[in-house]
């Protein structure tokens, strides 16, 4: 049984340029939840998606976009990119079953330099 | 007030004891309760979730919730080494639009051989 997947692993970028993630959910999951985490902080809420739609947003800039596609994959675009962006950044995915457990991929450690 | 609190550390213990860390949340209304532990520059790993008042096991893992008092904690049993990492607690909340998992800080636990 296929884990969450996430690429690339790590990504170095400039101040200004425009970056985009990829996450594959657990088998069998629907809802794709995307967390920043800053070093020594807990991960930070940027959005979910479900049915293809954004469901829920964080308190994110609209910077920060994304897409979920037939698949249930997820996509994390962030444009503009900031020092303040650095961090690692996660995908989790969850069935819409009301219970809200969420599995997280290895992340994306983003450097913005 | 931060919506959920933990307690930095480190806290450190010695091999064979008990480890217990705690969490407080602020929102009332939250159902759901999450222990994920993290390996340093790894992703979390969910290790346990409780939605009722009581304890749930797990092994050596022992998840205790007190929603009138509004904390949740974490016993780990006969704590190893390998149990040396950050904890994080995540609460969920049901009702409105909120959708998301709120995360602490985490705690830093170091079991000493």
């Amino acid at each position: 049984d296929a884990g969450v997947t996430q690429s690339p692993t790590h990504l170095i970028k400039t101040r200004g340029q425009q970056v985009t993630l990829r996450c594959s959910p657990k088998s069998g999951h629907d809802t794709v939840s995307w967390y920043q985490q800053a070093l020594g902080q807990g991960p930070q809420f940027i959005f979910q998606y479900y049915e293809e739609e954004e469901r829920q947003r964080g308190n994110f800039p609209d910077r920060f976009s994304g897409h979920q596609f037939p698949n249930y994959s997820s996509e994390l675009n962030v444009n503009a990119l900031l020092l303040g962006d650095s961090a690692l950044y996660l995908c989790a995915s969850s069935f819409d079953d009301g219970t809200y457990e969420q599995y997280f991929g290895p992340g994306t450690r983003l450097t913005v330099t | 007030q931060k919506e959920v609190e933990q307690n930095s550390g480190p806290l450190s213990v010695p091999e064979g004891a008990i480890a217990s860390l705690n969490c407080t949340y602020s929102d009332r209304g939250s159902q759901s309760f999450f222990w994920y532990r993290q390996y340093s520059g790894k992703s979390p790993e969910l290790i346990m979730f409780i939605y009722s008042n009581g304890d749930k096991e797990d092994g050596r893992f022992t998840a205790q919730l007190n929603k009138a008092s509004q904390y949740v904690s974490l016993l780990i049993r006969d704590s190893q080494p390998s149990d040396s990492a950050t904890y994080l607690c995540a609460v969920h909340s049901y009702g409105g639009a909120t959708n998301k998992l709120i995360f602490g800080t985490g705690t830093l636990l170091a079991v000493q051989p």
